[in-house]
């Protein structure tokens, strides 16, 4: 079993829809980031959190701590924010990365 | 400021050859990471350094090694190349002096083995 696993592998929207993408993590961290990648491989790094909840435009991210898990959601989404998102845990000595979600938006 | 450059973008290499990937941080940043992305592993950490001290290691070969210069310029060296090696490797630098806030990534090198 993967010490983080996204959900769900892939995602279809429709432009407007709400998007929700679930990052689920076994071990102990110290921060929890939220992870962009275009295709080309960029990375941008979109929220670094290690509780409560962050807001930047119309993205919003999640954690629970207790529960281990954390949630990115996109309002109102766009074909611009077709992507893939990857999770990724920080542990006192490295960066532990899911294997993405790859998001479609359409017009 | 000048985000993470790396250098080349795009590299062929052959079976058996070595190969040498820079990478510049962001300025004042002392933290410089790399990390390999494949279709079949995804994302892997590979090793940070810090004020030019290596200061943690991913679980890959030692044909895998990097350094870090007094700039906080960055290099990582492949040697013997294997066709396992092709992949996306890429840096990412930070401004904290604890490992592994906010990282800002390069574009990455595409290195393809042949």
């Amino acid at each position: 079993k993967n010490e983080v696993e996204q959900s769900p592998q892939n995602l279809t929207a429709q432009e407007g829809e709400f998007i929700t993408i679930n990052c689920s993590y076994s071990v102990g961290i110290s921060a929890l980031h939220w992870l962009q990648q275009h295709p080309g491989g960029g990375i941008v790094s979109l929220f670094m959190l290690s509780s409560g909840k962050k807001k930047h435009g119309r993205l919003i991210a999640t954690i629970n701590i207790q529960e281990k898990h954390s949630s990115l959601h996109i309002t109102a989404s766009h074909p611009r924010d077709s992507a893939v998102y990857i999770c990724a845990v920080s542990r006192t000595d490295k960066l532990i990365f899911g294997t993405g979600t790859r998001l479609q938006v359409f017009p | 400021k000048a985000g993470v450059t790396q250098t080349p973008r795009y590299l062929i290499k052959t079976r058996g050859q070595q190969v040498t990937l820079s990478c510049s941080p962001i300025s004042g940043h002392r933290s410089v990471s790399w990390y390999q992305q494949t279709p079949g592993q995804g994302l892997q950490f590979l090793f940070e350094y810090f004020s030019e001290t290596q200061r943690n290691k991913g679980n890959f070969p030692g044909r895998f090694s990097g350094r870090q210069f007094s700039n906080s310029r960055s290099e990582m060296n492949v040697s013997t190349l294997e066709l396992g090696d092709s992949a996306l490797y890429l840096c990412a630098s930070s401004s904290a002096v604890s490992s592994y806030n906010e990282q800002f990534f390069g574009p990455g090198t595409r290195l393809t083995v042949l």
